[in-house]
C-alpha cells in the first residue's frame, strides 16, 4: 500500500542551526509530494511541492526517486519556523483525488 | 477572498447527540474531502467528493456521512457521536479531484465528545 512516513515526531534545533525533516514515501509510480505546514492554532497551509522546485522561506525539498525521499531542508533555522510540518503524495493519476499524509513532525526551533 | 469556511470552530457535546459540521468553499472547486487530525497519526481522509452529487469513502468512514448538494458546501455529519470521534477535523478543497493543485484547508473544528 502507499503511505509516506515521517520517522521523526519532533526535531528540536536551535536557531540559526540546519533543519532537516525527514519524508519517505512508497509509491510504485510517478508521486507528486508536497510539504504542508500548520502553524500553532491555524490551518494547514502549502509550504512547496516538488514539482515547482521552489524555495519558500528558505525552504527547500529534493525528490529523490531512487531513495524514495522527499526531505525538507533549511541551512538557517528561525524561531518563526516552529510549527507541524505534514509530508503528502498525490498517485498519479488517482481516481480518487486523494492525498496521503505523513504522520507529521513538530518543528521546535529554540532561541 | 477565496478561502474554505468551516463551522463550528470548537463543539462540546455529548455521546449520541446528532451534530454537523459545515464546510463551504468560494472557489468553485470540484474536488472537497474530510480530514480528521489526531496525535501521532497525521491526518485521516474520512470522506471526499469530486463534484456534486459525488461521494465517496475515504480511510476512516465509519460514523460519519456527508452530502453534496451544492458545489460550495460539503456537510460532514455525526448521527450518533461517540468519544472515539473527539478529534480536529479540517475540510479541504481543491479545484479538481484529478489534478496536483494544492489543497485549500479550513482553519479547523475541534469537537468533543463526551
Amino acid at each position: 500500500a502507499q503511505r509516506v512516513t515521517q520517522p521523526e515526531k519532533l526535531l528540536s534545533v536551535f536557531k540559526g542551526a540546519p533543519v532537516e525533516l525527514k519524508c519517505n514515501y512508497s509509491y510504485s509510480g510517478s508521486p507528486e509530494l508536497f510539504w504542508y505546514v500548520q502553524y500553532s492554532r491555524q490551518r494547514l497551509q502549502l509550504l512547496l511541492r516538488h514539482i515547482s522546485r521552489e524555495s519558500i522561506k528558505g525552504f527547500t525539498a529534493d525528490l529523490n526517486k531512487g531513495e524514495t525521499s522527499f526531505h525538507l531542508k533549511k541551512p538557517f533555522a528561525q524561531e518563526e519556523d516552529s510549527a507541524m510540518y505534514y509530508c503528502a503524495l498525490f498517485r498519479w493519476p488517482d481516481h480518487t483525488g486523494k492525498l496521503i499524509f505523513g504522520q507529521g513532525t513538530t518543528l521546535q526551533v529554540k532561541p | 477572498e477565496a478561502q474554505v469556511t468551516q463551522n463550528p470552530r470548537y463543539l462540546i457535546t455529548v455521546t449520541g447527540k446528532k451534530l454537523t459540521v459545515t464546510c463551504s468553499q468560494n472557489m468553485n472547486h470540484e474536488y472537497m474531502s474530510w480530514y480528521r487530525q489526531d496525535p501521532g497519526l497525521g491526518l485521516r481522509q474520512i470522506y471526499y467528493s469530486m463534484n456534486v452529487e459525488v461521494t465517496d469513502k475515504g480511510d476512516v468512514p465509519e460514523g460519519y456521512k456527508v452530502s453534496r448538494k451544492e458545489k460550495r458546501n460539503f456537510p460532514l455529519i455525526l448521527e450518533s457521536p461517540s468519544p472515539n470521534q473527539t478529534s480536529l477535523y479540517f475540510c479541504a478543497s481543491r479545484i479538481q479531484g484529478y489534478d496536483t493543485q494544492p489543497q485549500h484547508f479550513g482553519d479547523g473544528t475541534r469537537l468533543s465528545i463526551l
